[in-house]
């Protein structure tokens, strides 16, 4: 059973800022990591995800670092903006035979301040 | 393209009651997934279906279950609610052949149980 621990639970981060949000997970890396962005009243919408053989992926501010022998990938979102407030999710894979099936971690809700 | 689509999104039921929620997956979609997102317990993986046969099932009692229809339009059902199941349910959508990160997910249907 897949299991994914996600840190901080909220973070305050100015305009300009770096915010960084933590995801540990626990089974084999087999498929993409992904990070999901999702705001009040909508679902979750994927924002970025990682191969498990890639150390790092770069798109415009957000960037994912994927620490293979450490079981752990962390999001970076690079001048924080007030647009970027909003709860993010990490995510994993089950396993081979699990289809579709994601393994979420708790969210972090962010807040950008002007 | 259209999105997913779930209806209704507002829902309020009585303990003991049931509840049918509606999926629409995008247009060519054939496998659908629901989640179920609570404060507590974030996002939880309820069960997949592709093709009108569910793939996967997550650790929900039986009360929860679910259909799909040959058009790939998804129905899940709650019998004898109970107010614990007061939550946001996400149907996601996905394309065949695709990665289990690449899910579009649809508003969500906002349950309470009272």
């Amino acid at each position: 059973q897949q299991q994914v621990k996600q840190s901080p639970q909220s973070l305050i981060v100015q305009k300009g800022g770096i915010s960084i949000i933590n995801c540990a997970y626990e089974n084999t890396a087999f498929d993409y990591f992904p990070w999901y962005q999702q705001f009040p009243g909508k679902g979750p919408a994927l924002l970025i995800a990682i191969r498990p053989d890639v150390s790092e992926k770069k798109e415009g501010r957000f960037t994912i670092s994927f620490n293979k022998s450490a079981k752990q990938f962390s999001l970076h979102i690079m001048d924080s903006q007030p647009g970027d407030s909003a709860t993010y999710f990490c995510a994993a894979p089950s396993d081979p035979t699990s289809y579709g099936k994601l393994t979420f971690g708790q969210g972090t809700i962010l807040t950008v301040h002007p | 393209k259209a999105g997913v689509t779930q209806t209704p999104r507002y829902l309020i039921k009585t303990r003991g009651q049931q509840v049918t929620l509606s999926c629409s997956p995008i247009s060519g979609h054939r496998s659908v997934s629901w989640y179920q997102q609570t404060p507590g317990q974030g996002l939880q993986f309820l069960f997949e279906y592709f093709s009108e046969t569910q793939r996967n099932k997550g650790n929900f009692p039986g009360r929860f279950s679910g259909r799909q229809f040959s058009n790939s339009r998804s129905e899940m059902n709650v019998s004898t609610l109970e107010l614990g199941d007061s939550a946001l349910y996400l149907c996601a959508s996905r394309r065949q052949g695709g990665r289990p990160h690449e899910q579009y997910f649809g508003p969500g249907t906002r349950l309470t149980v009272t």
